[in-house]
């Protein structure tokens, strides 16, 4: 049974650092895997999303890296700001199933 | 475009009654899913539907719980005698097809609490 563990649970950074959030899953038998924010009250905006093929997405300031083999994935904020605030989720999808697994989330805040 | 959307956004109701859940997917997208998210078991994945069939229910915890979508699209998620621990946020998504590349795009949530 697939399982996510997301590190550090909660995260405080003042504005401009860059901040590292990490992603652990125990199948690596995934077919891709997906990066959302979650804002409190509100649904999921995904972020990026890394085919198993890939090693890496960018998107503006974030940067995602994915490596299948041992199961880890990071998503990398540079130069954070206080808008950056929220939780943030990583989600597998096994090869062969449609539902997505998602990790326990890391809330962070940026104070400026 | 639209996105997802859910109704109603938040429900009150009493131990022992029954609730429905809305959700309208994306235009034109065949596959919908549902999911649970709550403070002591995170976001846990319900059903999917592509067109209005359910190829997994897996995750259904109980027989209290069904789901139906009719004409490929709005889609019922139907709790029968709700219990306290059914208290959590529903979340739709949808996506264009079921299929691995295919990216789900989420609903802001349904907040259901038991009292």
């Amino acid at each position: 049974k697939q399982e996510v563990t997301q590190i550090p649970a909660a995260l405080s950074v003042p504005e401009g650092e860059n901040l590292v959030l990490n992603c652990s899953f125990t199948d690596s038998a995934i077919y891709n895997l997906q990066w959302f924010r979650q804002d409190p009250g509100k649904g999921l905006t995904s972020l990026l999303l890394i085919q198993s093929s890939q090693r890496e997405q960018t998107s503006g300031r974030l940067n995602a890296s994915l490596d299948k083999s041992s199961g880890r994935s990071t998503l990398y904020i540079a130069a954070s700001q206080p808008g950056d605030s929220a939780t943030y989720l990583c989600a597998v999808r096994n090869t062969g199933f449609q539902k997505l697994v998602f990790g326990t989330g890391t809330r962070l805040l940026v104070s400026p | 475009g639209a996105g997802v959307s859910q109704s109603p956004s938040n429900k009150v109701t009493e131990k022992g009654k029954d609730v429905e859940l809305r959700c309208d997917p994306i235009s034109g997208h065949t596959a919908l899913y549902w999911y649970r998210q709550s403070l002591g078991q995170g976001l846990e994945f319900l059903i999917y539907f592509q067109g209005n069939s359910a190829p997994d229910k897996s995750g259904l915890p109980s027989d209290r719980f069904s789901a139906e979508r009719t004409g490929g699209s709005v889609s019922t998620l139907t709790i029968q005698r709700t219990q306290q621990e059914d208290s959590a946020v529903y979340l739709c998504a949808s996506s264009l097809r079921a299929g691995d590349s295919y990216e789900q795009y989420f609903g802001p949530g349904t907040r259901l609490t038991v009292t």
